[in-house]
């Protein structure tokens, strides 16, 4: 069974352009969760999809965040523009029922 | 309201003593915990969990967790450290109300040879 990949691995911007993170889930997981970790502080929670649905987008910082989850499959994060506050790991998971599955996560610099 | 206290930031432990990692959550409700490790450059892998089952919950590569309801904890151990255990360590609370994973900040595992 294939985990939870993320595209990139690494990403380098510069301050306002866009980027846009993409995670795959394990198949069959209806939960989607996006984390990020800004350098050196803690695992902060992003938003989490059900299926296609937005369950819970309370930790999304600002509306230069958009993420979106086509049927219910893949989801994507867009940062727009981006600014040097953004620069960070940003984690995708995904879940059946109990525990949570962690991609390899995204490196985001903003220059 | 939900919270997950890690105690040590860092923990250095010479090769082949025990390894402690303390955490301690706060829950209006029955939570589901977990502990997660990411060695240098890798994903967060799943190391153990809790569910209301048994209190004391084996994970992989000899660690070890116990829920005590009454001390609000769920400290990670290990009876033998490794070098291949250098890593950091979440411990991370699920709510089943808000359906959300609460992660700790985190302890930095030193493995000293």
């Amino acid at each position: 069974e294939a985990g939870v990949t993320q595209f990139p691995s690494h990403s380098v911007i510069e301050k306002g352009q866009t980027v846009t993170l993409r995670c795959d889930p394990i198949s069959g997981h209806d939960n989607l969760y996006w984390y990020r970790r800004v350098m050196g502080k803690e695992i902060k929670f992003l938003l989490h999809f059900v299926k296609e649905s937005k369950q819970d987008e309370s930790g999304m910082p600002n509306n230069r965040f958009l993420a979106e989850r086509t049927g219910g499959t893949y989801s994507t994060l867009k940062v727009q523009p981006a600014e040097l506050e953004d620069s960070g790991v940003y984690f995708c998971a995904s879940s059946r029922q109990t525990e949570a599955f962690f991609g390899q996560g995204t490196r985001l610099t903003v220059v | 309201a939900q919270s997950v206290t890690q105690l040590d930031s860092h923990v250095s432990v010479s090769e082949g003593t025990p390894v402690l990692l303390r955490c301690n959550y706060s829950s209006s409700y029955s939570p589901s915990l977990f502990w997660y490790v990411q060695h240098p450059n890798k994903g967060l892998q799943l190391l153990l969990k809790y569910t209301s089952a048994a209190t004391l919950v084996k994970g992989i590569n000899g660690f070890e967790a116990e829920f005590k309801k009454s001390e609000t904890s769920f400290h990670l151990t290990k009876p033998s450290a490794h070098m291949s255990d250098a890593a950091e360590y979440f411990c991370v609370v699920r709510m089943y109300t808000g359906n959300q994973f609460y992660f700790g900040t985190g302890t930095s595992l030193t493995v000293i040879p």
